[in-house]
């Protein structure tokens, strides 16, 4: 089973629609919960980050469900700049040395596109 | 602040060629990584750093090294290019661990051939 897994997509979703990714994730030890945006040939850039409670930041709302080990992105009235590949990343503390350092994991991505 | 910085933006190597990956940030962020981004797969972490002068291996580091001589500079070696090693190179930084959002540069694209 893959650390973090994503809804494998791709999304083709017209302007205005709502569109929801989930995420699921193995290790019940994670310790904090990211969506990224990566445009084509870009870097990942935090889109927001999960908490349990729910967080929303404008059109965006992720959900935390730590039970469950479920992570999910909703967007709402879709825009054509939407268009990217949103990563699901978890991070925890990891060792494989001397020192201890943030893991980031990162799932394979959703691509979205948003047409006219 | 630039944020964090890489250089060059494109690279071709021929088999069995070195070269340097140059990483900056100007944010005094104590952790630094490297990634590698194949086509279609998520980010494998290459090396990571918790401070000047300490280094570790992440997930992927065979073929790779690194140094921190200062806290703005994380240079990524590769000392002999294999065509495996072709792949986008992301630089990132944080300010603390496990909870601190990290900040990626805009990456290296390396094609050996």
């Amino acid at each position: 089973r893959k650390e973090v897994e994503q809804d494998p997509g791709p999304f083709n979703v017209p302007e205005g629609a709502t569109v929801a990714f989930n995420c699921t994730y193995s290790n019940s030890a994670s310790q904090s919960f990211f969506w990224y945006r990566q445009d084509c040939r870009k870097e990942p850039k935090l889109l927001m980050s999960v908490y349990s409670s729910g967080n929303e930041d404008g059109r965006f709302t992720a959900q935390l469900n730590r039970a469950s080990q479920y992570i999910s992105l909703l967007i709402r009235d879709s825009k054509l700049s939407d268009s990217a590949t949103y990563l699901c990343v978890v991070n925890g503390r990891a060792r494989t040395g001397g020192t201890s350092y943030g893991k980031l994991t990162f799932g394979q991505g959703t691509i979205l596109t948003v047409h006219p | 602040n630039a944020g964090v910085t890489q250089t060059p933006k494109f690279r071709i190597l021929k088999i069995g060629q070195s070269m340097t990956l140059q990483c900056t940030q100007d944010m005094n962020h104590n952790y630094m990584y490297w990634y590698r981004q194949d086509p279609g797969m998520g980010l494998k972490l290459i090396y990571y750093s918790v401070g000047a002068g300490i280094t570790d291996k992440g997930e992927v580091p065979n073929g790779y090294n690194v140094s921190r001589s200062t806290t703005e500079d994380f240079p990524l070696r590769l000392e002999l290019a294999a065509p495996s090693q072709t792949s986008v190179y992301f630089c990132a930084s944080s300010l603390g661990a496990a909870q601190e959002t990290q900040y990626f540069g805009p990456g290296t694209r390396l094609l050996v051939l």
